[in-house]
């Protein structure tokens, strides 16, 4: 089956502590996309990756890296600079043509203790 | 900057009605109009998505319609179920980027 994995599900973080959320695609799409949503609020792009081994910001891309080094992947490290980290991230992708439409993943909850 | 916005925020109705979710966006600059569903603790799954040249689309009891001019987007859920309870979001596309609303929560009693 075709789709987008992250991993792992749930993800507690020791205050300082930098970690890193994987993203899985086979479907053979070329942009990906990390979010990130808070209750409350709508999603909001941290970064996205249009072809392997680029990616740019996006709008809260503060505290975060990312890396683009297989098509099917674009793992999102959490780094101890992102002060309040506490979140639901979501990964996603897409074809790469503009108006393509967008799948998710199922998301990874963070917590930071 | 595109700012797009749900209306109403939470929405509860007996089952069997039929319901209207609204999104309004400011640009009208989009290549597409795209409406997801998310369940408690789970990632989005897409709906429905309207490309810039078309009006509407439609799957089984889902209709959504696009009114660039306007900036509008409606979401028509026919006979609701209690099935169809999560939150709705709509997203403007513009290239290679996704603006969000901040969903409608929807409550379909039995």
């Amino acid at each position: 089956d075709g789709g987008i994995t992250q991993s792992p599900k749930y993800l507690f973080r020791k205050e300082g502590q930098n970690v890193t959320l994987s993203c899985e695609q086979n479907l053979n799409h070329d942009a990906m996309y990390w979010y990130r949503q808070d209750p409350g609020q709508g999603l909001r792009l941290i970064y996205y990756s249009q072809i392997v081994n680029d990616f740019q910001k996006g709008d809260i891309a503060e505290g975060y890296s990312v890396s683009r080094e297989k098509k099917e992947s674009f793992p999102l490290t959490v780094t101890s600079a992102q002060k309040n980290p506490t979140a639901f991230y979501l990964c996603a992708s897409m074809a790469g043509l503009a108006g393509s439409e967008q799948f998710f993943g199922p998301g990874t909850r963070l917590t930071v203790l | 900057k595109q700012e797009v916005t749900q209306i109403p925020a939470a929405l509860s109705v007996p089952e069997g009605e039929n319901l209207v979710l609204n999104c309004s966006f400011t640009d009208s600059a989009i290549y597409n109009l795209q409406w997801f569903r998310q369940d408690p603790g789970k990632g989005l799954t897409s709906l429905l998505l309207i490309q810039s040249s078309q009006r509407e689309q439609t799957s089984g009891r889902l209709n959504a319609s696009l009114d660039k001019s306007s900036g509008r987007s409606t979401l028509y859920i026919a006979a609701s179920q209690p099935g169809d309870s999560a939150t709705y979001l709509c997203a403007a596309t513009g290239f290679q980027k996704l603006v969000f609303g901040t969903g409608t929560r929807l409550l379909v009693s039995p």
